[in-house]
């Protein structure tokens, strides 16, 4: 079974210029996450979707943060402008149903705002 | 609002082993988790506790107790490879919240 993929793993970009972060779930999987985990300290849930509907989105700096979910498969979070404090890994998790009883998370994409 | 505390970092032996400790405040509970996470890896699964007791999975062994807002993680016969930071994670609803993670450092 293929596992979550996020791609690129790796991103150097100037403050204020955009990114955009891809995430493909695993197979079957109706729920689709995106974590930020900046350096020492745990995954913070930024968003959660629900096939492509948002579940969750309350700890998503929506001025700057976006992300969709189209046809309930792939996801993109996109960041625009960025911030130095937006450096972080960003975690893509998927799982079967929306009661988060197992989230397999995908490698991450490590973002660095310079 | 979520508490959920870990120790920084621990150090033990090959062959020792380790408890890493979880205490939390949350608002709810529906259960806890807890992760592996290598260096520049995603977390991975390694048990899920949604009531009171010791849930024994080969080396790893998770506790919890729901009344005290505690659990930990015990890691028998340490080995170089289980290096690594351990992620506490309480899950309220459909929610997950981490903690910071404990690093462990296995020395030969």
């Amino acid at each position: 079974e293929a596992g979550v993929a996020q791609s690129p793993r790796y991103k150097i970009i100037e403050k204020r210029q955009s990114v955009a972060f891809w995430c493909n779930p695993i197979s079957g999987h109706a729920t689709l996450y995106w974590y930020q985990q900046i350096l020492g300290q745990g995954p913070k849930l930024l968003i959660q979707f629900q096939n492509n509907g948002v579940v969750d989105d309350s700890q998503l700096p929506k001025d700057r943060f976006s992300a969709e979910r189209l046809k309930g498969v792939d996801s993109t979070l996109k960041i625009q402008p960025a911030k130095l404090e937006d450096s972080a890994v960003y975690l893509c998790a998927s799982s079967l149903e929306g009661d988060s009883y197992e989230q397999y998370f995908g490698p991450g994409t490590r973002l660095t705002v310079t | 609002g979520q508490n959920i505390d870990q120790p920084t970092e621990m150090t033990a032996t090959e062959g020792a082993i380790v408890q890493i400790n979880c205490t939390y405040q949350t608002s709810g509970f529906n259960g806890l988790f807890w992760y592996q996470q290598h260096a520049g890896e995603a977390p991975t699964f390694l048990s899920y506790n949604v009531l009171d007791g010791l849930e024994e999975k080969g080396r790893f062994s998770s506790f919890l107790s729901r009344s005290k807002g505690y659990s930990y993680l015990l890691l028998k016969e340490l080995q170089m490879k289980d290096s690594a930071s351990y992620l506490c994670a309480v899950r309220n609803g459909y929610k997950l919240s981490f903690g910071a993670g404990t690093t462990v450092t296995v020395r030969a």
